[in-house]
């Protein structure tokens, strides 16, 4: 597997669940990106990790948390989300800041 | 913060024809500026990119231009191909790469 990696690629969960997205580079880079898609809207920054520390987050609601293990997972945790937060959440990576690659996204569905 | 609007948001041409998608940005401060394609059920994937330092920049049938003073920059696309049907995102940074700002999207569609 190459290139930035992510799973589920789909997923549908009620309002009271939790669940997690994971993200996997395999590329080498020392920061990852976690960003939100919606139709319509552009595509929105939500977290950002440099050497495994959190140093962007733009306001998210804390029905998302997410968590850095290592340079090379980045996990998205969900739990009580909103029928309004469906959407195409996308990975990405980058190395020192540069060139930012994207993985293929979860399509996620909130009934 | 930083504000990019993208100009238009459907986009048809004929094979062989040229597309031009346009964008303007709020930050005289941003200074890089990147276009990713978005082909269905993948990622953006980076494509061509700017910087403030320079005019034009060419990658064969693919080209970006920018006005500083203006605000606006451009992304042609010349003698289209079917596979060139996408959506496309303009984007802007300040300081470098790591956080950007993007618009919202140009969805291109080649005609055979």
């Amino acid at each position: 597997e190459t290139g930035v990696t992510q799973t589920p690629r789909h997923l549908v969960m009620g309002m009271t669940n939790k669940k997690s997205l994971k993200c996997e580079q395999h590329l080498g880079h020392n920061a990852m990106y976690w960003y939100k898609q919606s139709a319509k809207k552009p595509l929105e920054l939500m977290f950002v990790y440099s050497l495994e520390e959190r140093v962007e987050n733009n306001s998210v609601p804390s029905r998302f948390s997410p968590e850095c293990p290592n340079s090379s997972h980045l996990f998205l945790h969900l739990h009580t989300l909103q029928p309004e937060d469906s959407a195409l959440y996308l990975c990405a990576s980058s190395q020192n800041g540069r060139q930012q690659f994207f993985g293929p996204g979860t399509r996620l569905t909130v009934l | 913060g930083e504000n990019v609007e993208q100009h238009p948001s459907t986009l048809s041409v004929q094979e062989g024809d040229s597309a031009v998608i346009k964008c303007t940005y709020s930050d005289s401060a941003s200074n890089y500026f990147p276009w990713y394609k978005q082909e269905l059920g993948k990622g953006p994937q980076l494509i061509i990119d700017i910087r403030s330092n320079v005019g034009e920049k060419k990658d064969q049938r693919i080209a970006v231009t920018l006005n500083k003073t203006a605000k606006h920059f451009s992304l042609h696309i010349t003698e289209t191909q079917p596979e060139d049907s996408a959506v496309y995102f303009c984007a802007a940074s300040i300081g470098g790469y790591q956080k950007v700002t993007f618009g919202t999207g140009t969805k291109l569609q080649v005609i055979p």
